[in-house]
This record gives structure tokens, sequence and C-alpha cells, in this order.
């Protein structure tokens, strides 16, 4: 099982939506949790971060994190062409390593 | 500029050569990841170092990868008698503190083996 698990996509959504991404991860003792968007030939960037169960927001963004579950998941609300990108969820381990799950293709089509 | 500094940004090298990628934290920020990144794929963990302590290096391979952050001066990564398979995006990402700061990422280091 991988550390952080993410669908890989492509996931299509039109411009205007609500875009949802998921994560799981398998280290219970996890305590940090991240998201990242990176372009295509570029470094990642920091969108948000999340430490206690429910939903955090920042704009259109929303991070949603289970513990118990293990599941954390990012919403994009009015979706917008610029947005396509790859979304990587990371997850800081009990041992405070930082793990990066493969990343969700996202596209928003006009 | 203020940012997570990696040098160089490419950097082309033959089979059986030696690669040094440097990183320069954020000002303030003691801690450094380092994580290889493989076209279409996610971010692959290496190395956690602090200031003169490698406190995580479960992800780097054992022969050839090696990592330091002395105490003054940057951070370095260092392959030896590299191979094709060792072409990939480097990225180091700093942080002030332990693994619940976010991390900040430098533009990279793309490594080419021919």
């Amino acid at each position: 099982q991988k550390e952080v698990e993410q669908n890989s996509g492509p996931l299509s959504v039109p411009e205007g939506a609500i875009a949802s991404l998921n994560c799981t991860y398998s280290d219970r003792g996890s305590q940090s949790f991240f998201w990242y968007r990176q372009y295509s030939g570029k470094s990642p960037e920091l969108i948000m971060f999340i430490y206690s169960n429910g939903d955090k927001e920042d704009g259109r963004f929303t991070a949603q994190l289970n513990k118990a579950s293990q599941y954390v998941s990012l919403l994009i609300r009015d979706s917008q062409p610029s947005d396509s990108a790859t979304y990587l969820c990371a997850v800081s381990s009990s041992a405070s390593k930082i793990i990066f799950g493969s990343g969700t293709r996202l596209s928003i089509r006009p | 500029n203020a940012g997570v500094m990696q040098n160089p940004r490419h950097l082309v090298r033959r089979r059986g050569q030696e690669a040094r990628l440097r990183c320069s934290p954020m000002k303030g920020h003691s801690h450094v990841y380092w994580y290889r990144q493989l076209p279409e794929e996610g971010l692959k963990f290496m190395v956690y170092l602090q200031k003169e302590n490698i406190i995580d290096e479960s992800g780097m391979p054992k022969e050839r990868f090696s990592a330091e952050f002395p105490k003054e001066g940057p951070s370095i990564l260092r392959i030896q008698q590299v191979v094709r398979g060792d072409s990939a995006a480097y990225f180091c990402a700093s942080s002030p503190g332990t693994g619940d700061s976010p991390l900040h990422f430098g533009n990279g280091t793309r490594l080419t083996v021919t």
C-alpha cells in the first residue's frame, strides 16, 4: 500500500463547476496535511494546509480532513481554466518527513 | 530574492560523471528536503536534513547518492557515477521547523544524463 494515494486522473471539470480532489494516507500518526499545485515544468506551490479534522476554507479552496477515515480532500469552487494543473497531496508522517502522492491531473474545460 | 534557491537549473552529465546539486533554503529555514520527480510522476522523498544533521535518508539510494547540509553554505545533493536512470528533476524544499510546517520549494534542477 502506498503511503499517500491519489487518483491520477485526468479529472475533467467544466469551467465554473466544483472540482473535488481526494487523497488517502496510510500512517495513522500523520498530523499535518498539505495541498500543492504544480504546473507542467514548474515547481510545486502551496495552496493550503490543514491540521485538524473538519473543513478549512481559503477563497475558492476548501480543504477537508477526516483522520478517522485517513482521508483528505480539496474542493475548488468556480473552477477556472487557470486551475488546470496537477494537484499534489502531501502528508507529514509520524517520523516528520513529508510524503507526496503521485498527484491528480485536473483539466478545466471552457 | 528570499526564496529557496537551487542551482544549476539545468545540468547535463555523461554517464559515469558526478553531479552536484545545490540548494540554499529560505532565510530563517533550517530544515531541507530533497525530492526527485520523473516526468508525469509525483515527488519521491529522498532525504530530510537539518544543519549538520541527516534526519531521514530512507528515500535515498544507498549507492552513489549522498547529501549534506553544512553549518555554513548550501545543502548539497551529490550523485556519483551517474547513470541514465538518474535523469530527473530534483527539487529542494525548506521549512522553518518540523514536519508540521509547509514546505517551500525551489525551482528545481533538471539533470540529464547522456
